[in-house]
C-alpha cells in the first residue's frame, strides 16, 4: 500500500529564516507530486506540482520554490521566509484522478 | 465567480440526522469529483471519488453527482460526533489530475 511522508510535523521560525519542507512516497513508482498551503479557515491553495524528477509547476508567484530530487521526495524550500508563510503545509500525490495527503505541517514564521 | 463554490457552513446537526453538504462549479470540463473530510490539524483524507453523473454508495455516505446542474453533494446517514469535521469538495477534469480544484470547505460538527 502507498504511504505519505511529512516532516516536520510542527515548526516556528523567525521572519528572515530558511526553510525546507520534506515529502516522501512509498508505495507507488512515477506519482504526480503536490505541494499545497492552506491558511486558517481558508481553503487549499496549491503551490507546486511535480510530474516526475526535477519536473517542477509553480502555480503561485512567492518566495517560496519545491525540488524533486528523487521519483519518491518532494522539497518545499525558501531562502527567507515571511509572515504571510505561515500556515498548514500539505503535501500529496496523485494515482490517475484519485489524490491523497500527506499528514501535514504546520508552520509558524514569528 | 469562484470555479467550485461550498456551502460556507459551519452546519451543526445533533446525532443521527441525516446531513446534506453540497458544492457547486462552474467549469463543464470537470468530470472526476471527490470528498474529502479534515479533522482539525490533519491532512485532509478521501472519503468518496465518483466519476459519472448519478449516486454512490458507501456505507452511511452517499455521493450524488449532477453534472447537467454543476451540483454535487455528500450525504451522511445516522451522523455520528466521529463526523465532526470539515467536508472539502474537490473536482478535476482528468489528464491524470495535473490540476485538482477544491472547495473552500463545509465544518460540521455533530451534537451528541
Amino acid at each position: 500500500s502507498q504511504t505519505i511522508h511529512q516532516w516536520p510535523a510542527t515548526l516556528v521560525q523567525p521572519v528572515g529564516s530558511p526553510l525546507s519542507l520534506e515529502c516522501t512516497v512509498e508505495g507507488t513508482s512515477n506519482p504526480n507530486l503536490y505541494w499545497y498551503r492552506q491558511a486558517a479557515g481558508r481553503g487549499l491553495q496549491l503551490l507546486f506540482y511535480s510530474v516526475g524528477i526535477g519536473q517542477i509547476s509553480s502555480e503561485v508567484p512567492q518566495n517560496l520554490s519545491a525540488s524533486r530530487p528523487q521519483d519518491w521526495q518532494f522539497i518545499l524550500s525558501s531562502k527567507k521566509l515571511l509572515l504571510s508563510d505561515s500556515g498548514f503545509y500539505l503535501c500529496a500525490w496523485s494515482f490517475r484522478d484519485e489524490q491523497y495527503f500527506g499528514p501535514g505541517t504546520r508552520l509558524t514564521v514569528t | 465567480q469562484k470555479e467550485v463554490e461550498q456551502d460556507p457552513g459551519p452546519l451543526s446537526v445533533p446525532e443521527g440526522a441525516i446531513v446534506s453538504l453540497n458544492c457547486t462549479y462552474s467549469n463543464s470540463a470537470f468530470q472526476y469529483f471527490m470528498w474529502y473530510r479534515q479533522y482539525s490539524r490533519k491532512g485532509p483524507e478521501l472519503l468518496m471519488y465518483t466519476y459519472s453523473s448519478g449516486n454512490k454508495e458507501d456505507g452511511r455516505f452517499t455521493a450524488q453527482v449532477d453534472k447537467s446542474s454543476k451540483y454535487i453533494s455528500l450525504f451522511i446517514r445516522d451522523s455520528q460526533p466521529s463526523d465532526s469535521a470539515t467536508y472539502l469538495c474537490a473536482m478535476s477534469a482528468g489528464n491524470y489530475g495535473q490540476n485538482f480544484v477544491f472547495g473552500p470547505g463545509t465544518r460540521l460538527s455533530v451534537l451528541p
